[in-house]
């Protein structure tokens, strides 16, 4: 079974700076897909960013870009030029190619972004 | 706004009832996904729908069911209501039911009393 981690429960950021959210998977699956989903306080999951694992290249979406280390089976998120509305629970997510029902979340690591 | 709609967005009932919880997809999207996120368990998957059929079963309770109706929105069954069953419950939909990104809807706060 896939499991996934996010190692630091919380993390705080200082508006306009840059942080680095940490995630890391175990699988024995070759083909899959990688999240991050943004839960702000009002609950809403919003994608944030996704990445294919045949993939090499990072995915990028504006502000938001990833560190994908198949091997080291790893997968950062870093938000550059922080704003309050990033204030949020952000949750790591795998998926098996072709399996939408082994969507595996982790944790989530709760982000505050400081004025 | 996701295109993912849920209905009633909060839900106080006491033990023993039984409510029922309503998901329309994304237009478009055939395969629907019910997930429940408590405190203490994060976010776990129930079941999913595709095209009317049950696809897959996840760490649904046997009090619990759901269906997906030929216009496709699908609805969560929620019975014999435990103080433990207090959760936020989630719709998502995809295209299919493979590989695609799942949108979620807003979801439904559930508060058993």
């Amino acid at each position: 079974a896939q499991t996934v981690t996010q190692s630091q429960p919380e993390m705080s950021v200082q508006e306009a700076e840059t942080v680095t959210l940490s995630c890391t998977y175990d699988t024995s699956e070759n083909n899959y897909y990688l999240f991050w989903y943004k839960q702000p306080p009002s609950r809403q999951m919003i994608l944030v960013i996704r990445q294919e694992a045949y993939k090499q290249q990072n995915a990028t979406e504006n502000r938001f870009s990833v560190n994908f280390q198949k091997a080291a089976k790893s997968f950062s998120l870093k938000i550059s030029d922080s704003q309050l509305g990033d204030t949020a629970m952000y949750f790591c997510a795998f998926m098996k190619h072709r399996s939408g029902q082994n969507f595996v979340f982790g944790p989530g690591t709760r982000l505050s972004v400081l004025p | 706004d996701s295109g993912v709609t849920q209905t009633p967005k909060h839900l106080i009932t006491a033990t023993g009832q039984r409510v029922t919880l309503r998901c329309s997809p994304r237009s478009g999207d055939l395969s629907v996904y019910w997930y429940q996120q408590s405190l203490d368990q994060g976010l776990q998957f129930l079941i999913q729908y595709y095209n009317g059929e049950e696809r897959a079963k996840g760490n649904i309770l046997e009090r619990f069911s759901a269906q997906q109706f030929p216009d496709l929105h699908s609805e969560l069954n929620l019975s014999s209501l435990e103080l433990g069953d207090s959760a936020l419950y989630f719709c998502a939909s995809s295209v299919t039911s493979g590989s695609e990104t799942q949108y979620f809807g807003p979801g439904t706060r559930l508060l058993v009393l």
